[in-house]
């Protein structure tokens, strides 16, 4: 059975402060890795990765995929209150199922 | 990426009840998924649905408990039948960014349920 797993589940800093996101999974015929962010009800597609060592860059976000241990890390650089939210990882497998990840709370204060 | 509205929003429903939750894309799109999310946890994908064919589900859910239309590829439903306490969640539909890129899906807003 495909497996998600987030760390840490949860996470409170300061205004300004750098914050590293942690996804590692298992999942059998791996197509992409997925970054939602969740404020509410409806997650927010952040990135999508297939391929390791890349780096997707929006703003002050960025992500990185390694294929081979089975991991990535979602960066968020001089965090801000409106970043507070739910991130989640989804990993997609060759049957268009997307698994997820319990998710990490992000409180960011300011 | 595909505009996706849901309705309703929100509802508070009785147990033994039904509610069917209306999925709505502003573009033609082959494939659209609905996900269930409990309280405190993640995202469950409950089926598949493709315009003209039977919706494909997962373990754990079944279609007379969840059915779900496609009549055309704009539009989807889900009910969820015979309620009880324990369908108190998030319920979202979700549809592929493009052919050829299923795992790229988008979310509508979420239809947030409460069974009393």
């Amino acid at each position: 059975e495909d497996k998600v797993v987030q760390s840490p589940l949860s996470l409170v800093v300061h205004e300004g402060d750098t914050v590293t996101l942690n996804c590692s999974y298992e999942v059998t015929n791996f197509r992409s890795l997925l970054w939602y962010k969740q404020e509410k009800k409806a997650p927010t597609f952040l990135f999508m990765l297939t391929s390791s060592g890349i780096e997707k860059k929006s703003g002050r976000l960025s992500s990185i995929l390694d294929k081979k241990e089975l991991f990535s890390i979602l960066n968020i650089t001089a965090t801000q209150t409106g970043d507070s939210a739910v991130y989640l990882c989804a990993v997609g497998g060759s049957n268009y199922k997307l698994t997820f990840g319990k998710g990490t709370l992000l409180t960011v204060n300011p | 990426s595909a505009v996706i509205s849901q309705k309703p929003s929100r509802d508070i429903c009785q147990r033994g009840t039904s509610l069917t939750i209306q999925c709505q894309v502003d573009s033609q799109v082959t494939m659209m998924f609905w996900y269930r999310q409990q309280p405190g946890q993640s995202l469950t994908l409950i089926a598949t649905a493709n315009q003209g064919s039977e919706a494909t589900y997962e373990s754990g859910f079944v279609i007379d408990k969840f059915p779900i239309s496609r009549p055309n590829l704009t539009f989807s439903t889900l009910t969820v039948s015979n309620m009880s306490p324990e369908d108190s969640s998030i319920y979202l539909c979700s549809v592929a960014a493009n052919q050829g890129s299923y795992n790229e899906q988008f979310f509508g807003p979420g239809t947030r349920l409460t069974v009393l």
